[in-house]
C-alpha cells in the first residue's frame, strides 16, 4: 500500500485566496483525521470522519475552514479566505480502529503571504 | 482543557546510552497511548502503542504506562544518532472512535 497520500506537498498562496488540500487515505481504513501542526501549538486535531461522515469538527478554528469526504478514498480540507495565521503543516491521517494506530500522510506545508 | 504535557527539550544523550522521554496527561479516563517519532520536515511515524499498565518492549524501545500517576514514558536503549528526532506522546482520551491528543514533543539529540 502507498500509505496516506496528500497533495500538494507545498502551497504558497496570497491572503484572501481559497486553498484546497487533498487526502487519499489507506485503502480499507474507515477513519480519516485532519491535523494542523505549528511550532506554537503543536499537532492539533481539526476534524475527523468515520465511514465518510464527519464525527467531530470542534477543532476547526473558524468558519473559514471546511472539510468534506465524498467517498472512502478522498477528502478535502478547504480554507476560504486564507489568512497568514493559517500558515502551518496540515496532515491527514487514517486508521482502522478509530484513533488507534493512526498513519500519517507526508503533509502539506501551507504558506499564506 | 484536556492536555498532554512533554518537556520540549532538547534532551541530549550520548550514543549508546539510554534515552528517557516522559509524558503526562490530564484525562484520567484515557484509554490508549502512543509514541510517534518525527524527523525534521517529515510526518509523525508510530513507534509504540501501549494500552495497559506496565512495560511494553519492542526492540530497543520500551514504553511504560502508569495510569494511576497519569504518566507515560519511552525508553530508548543503545541510543543511535539516527534516533535524533522529536518524539510525540499521543493519547486517546475518550476511547473508541476519537482523534488523538498530542503533546508538543521532546526534541532528542543523540551525540556521537
Amino acid at each position: 500500500d502507498a500509505g496516506v497520500i496528500q497533495s500538494p506537498r507545498h502551497e504558497v498562496t496570497e491572503m484572501g485566496q481559497e486553498v484546497t488540500l487533498r487526502c487519499k487515505p489507506i485503502s480499507g481504513h474507515d477513519y480519516l483525521f485532519w491535523y494542523r501542526q505549528t511550532m506554537m501549538r503543536g499537532l492539533e486535531l481539526l476534524i475527523y470522519f468515520n465511514n465518510n461522515v464527519p464525527i467531530d469538527d470542534s477543532g476547526m478554528p473558524e468558519d473559514r475552514f471546511s472539510a468534506k469526504m465524498p467517498n472512502a478514498s478522498f477528502s478535502t480540507l478547504k480554507i476560504q479566505p486564507s489568512e497568514p495565521r493559517d500558515s502551518a503543516v496540515y496532515f491527514c491521517a487514517s486508521s482502522f480502529w478509530g484513533a488507534t494506530e493512526a498513519f500519517f500522510g507526508q503533509g502539506t506545508r501551507l504558506t499564506v503571504v | 482543557q484536556k492536555e498532554v504535557e512533554q518537556n520540549s527539550g532538547p534532551l541530549s544523550v550520548p550514543e549508546g546510552a539510554i534515552a528517557s522521554l516522559n509524558c503526562t496527561y490530564s484525562d484520567r479516563g484515557s484509554q490508549s497511548f502512543f509514541w510517534y517519532r518525527q524527523y525534521s520536515g517529515k510526518s509523525p511515524e508510530l513507534i509504540m502503542s501501549i494500552y495497559s499498565n506496565g512495560d511494553k518492549e519492542d526492540g530497543r524501545f520500551t514504553a511504560q504506562l502508569n495510569k494511576a500517576s497519569q504518566y507515560v514514558s519511552l525508553l530508548i536503549r543503545d541510543s543511535q544518532p539516527s534516533d535524533s528526532a522529536t518524539y510525540l506522546c499521543a493519547v486517546n482520551m475518550k476511547g473508541g472512535a476519537d482523534g488523538l491528543t498530542f503533546g508538543k514533543g521532546t526534541h532528542l539529540i543523540i551525540q556521537p
